[in-house]
């Protein structure tokens, strides 16, 4: 079974600041892939970046940047020059290249930006 | 291309009655899957489909069931509402039943 963890549940960030969000996962698979995915107000969930496990680079998406931590099970989301259209709740995922076909979600962090 | 479509958007039921939501995947997808999204619970994946099989299952009693059609459209069932139910289902579509899925603008279910 595969288990996500944020545990920050609210943060902030002034506008054009950088903000960090955090992400841990745990899984005995060993092809899995890991997303943030954004919802803003209007419910629509949102596709932020994805990471594939196997390859050690982190990911980048413009402003959103990843650190990846294999070992750690750590998977980090960071928002550069933070916009008001940032803010948004933001899940952390994880999905196994095996035949479980979900993605599983952690609870969320609602990101406030602050003009 | 078209994003995924969900209908209804919005829908207020009665406890007992049943409700079936519509998913409409982006062309060219042939997975569909379900999520449940309420305050309490978070995201809870209910089932996911490709080519009109059900792949997977998420713990949800059997008054939760769905289908997929030919065309990949998908449909989802809930019998005998409980005021539990209430909640948002998003549905995801994906090209092969990847992770990355673009998900729908969600039906709101209220059941009073």
């Amino acid at each position: 079974a595969q288990t996500v963890t944020q545990s920050q549940p609210e943060m902030s960030v002034q506008e054009a600041e950088t903000v960090t969000l955090s992400c841990t996962y745990d899984t005995s698979e060993s092809d899995y892939y890991l997303f943030w995915y954004k919802q803003p107000p209007s419910r629509q969930m949102i596709l932020v970046i994805r990471q594939e496990a196997y390859k050690q680079q982190n990911a980048t998406e413009n402003r959103f940047s990843v650190n990846f931590q294999k070992a750690a099970k750590s998977f980090s989301l960071k928002i550069s020059d933070s916009q008001l259209g940032d803010a948004a709740m933001y899940f952390c995922a994880s999905f196994s290249g095996g035949s479980n076909y979900k993605l599983t979600f952690g609870k969320g962090t609602l990101l406030t930006v602050n003009p | 291309k078209a994003g995924v479509t969900q209908t209804p958007r919005y829908l207020i039921k009665t406890r007992g009655q049943q409700v079936t939501l519509s998913c409409s995947p982006i062309s060219g997808h042939r997975s569909v899957s379900w999520y449940q999204q309420t305050p309490g619970q978070g995201l809870q994946f209910l089932f996911e489909y490709f080519s009109e099989t059900q792949r997977n299952k998420g713990n949800f009693p059997g008054r939760f069931s769905g289908r997929q059609f030919s065309n990949s459209r998908s449909e989802m069932n809930v019998s005998t509402l409980e005021l539990g139910d209430s909640a948002l289902y998003l549905c995801a579509s994906s090209f092969a039943g990847s992770g990355k899925q673009y998900f729908g603008p969600g039906t709101r279910l209220t059941v009073t």
